[in-house]
């Protein structure tokens, strides 16, 4: 069954460090995602992508995050200059294109980020 | 803005119990979508509702949808203790690419 794969599923950083996300979501899919969960708390929304653009962004999506679709499979979330409080999971997901079954999304297993 | 709320956000059971799991959302939806979520994991998709009335089950778990409640439930069946896990909703405004709202998630535990 296909799956949205992520890497790493752990990375530690320093404050201020890059970070780079990478997922692989399910290949027909068009639409993807990156949301977080710190911990305990709900899961977030941070962006939406579709068809090399940002669809949609949330308040927390500021100037440190961006996303790419460097070829044509894989989809990252960078963080340029990390914080403390961008600890988190971080969790991508990919849904099919409108006309599929639903509209539903489907999760990787996260990447927990840890910053100190 | 779309709130999702969850209630409760605690649920301790005994096996065999049934229980029902409540979801309100603010605004005017109908699509709304239950995951299962076990300790370090990721979201497990259980029941994706589509219009009003929409009902699903699987196993011992239910799902329904009231639109024009705005209000969702999750029922649990003589629940065993392979159900102990974190349920949240979540909602979307429209058709593919649209953000989800999740609550807050409700945390059971399943008692033997």
């Amino acid at each position: 069954e296909p799956e949205v794969t992520q890497t790493p599923s752990h990375q530690v950083t320093q404050m201020g460090q890059e970070v780079i996300l990478r997922c692989v979501p399910i290949s027909n899919h068009l639409y993807f995602y990156w949301y977080r969960q710190i911990l305990g708390q709900k899961v977030e929304f941070l962006v939406s992508f579709y068809n090399n653009e940002i669809s949609e962004k949330s308040e927390i999506f500021d100037d440190q995050f961006s996303v790419e679709r460097p070829d044509g499979s894989n989809f990252t979330l960078k963080i340029r200059s990390t914080k403390l409080e961008d600890s988190a999971m971080y969790f991508c997901a990919s849904s099919g294109h409108s006309g599929l079954i639903a509209y539903e999304q489907y999760f990787g297993p996260g990447t927990r980020l840890t910053v100190t | 803005e779309l709130k999702v709320e969850q209630n409760p956000l605690f649920l301790s059971m005994q096996e065999g119990k049934n229980y029902t799991i409540y979801c309100n959302y603010s605004t005017t939806s109908d699509r709304l979508y239950w995951y299962r979520q076990d300790p370090g994991k990721s979201l497990e998709s259980l029941f994706v509702l589509l219009s009003n009335g929409a009902v699903k089950q699987e196993g011992r778990l239910m799902a329904s949808l009231d639109t024009k409640a705005r209000l969702s439930t999750l029922h649990i069946t003589a629940a065993v203790h392979d159900l102990s896990a974190t349920y949240f909703c979540a909602v979307d405004l429209r058709a593919s690419g649209s953000r989800l709202t999740f609550g807050e998630g409700t945390q059971l535990t399943v008692n033997p």
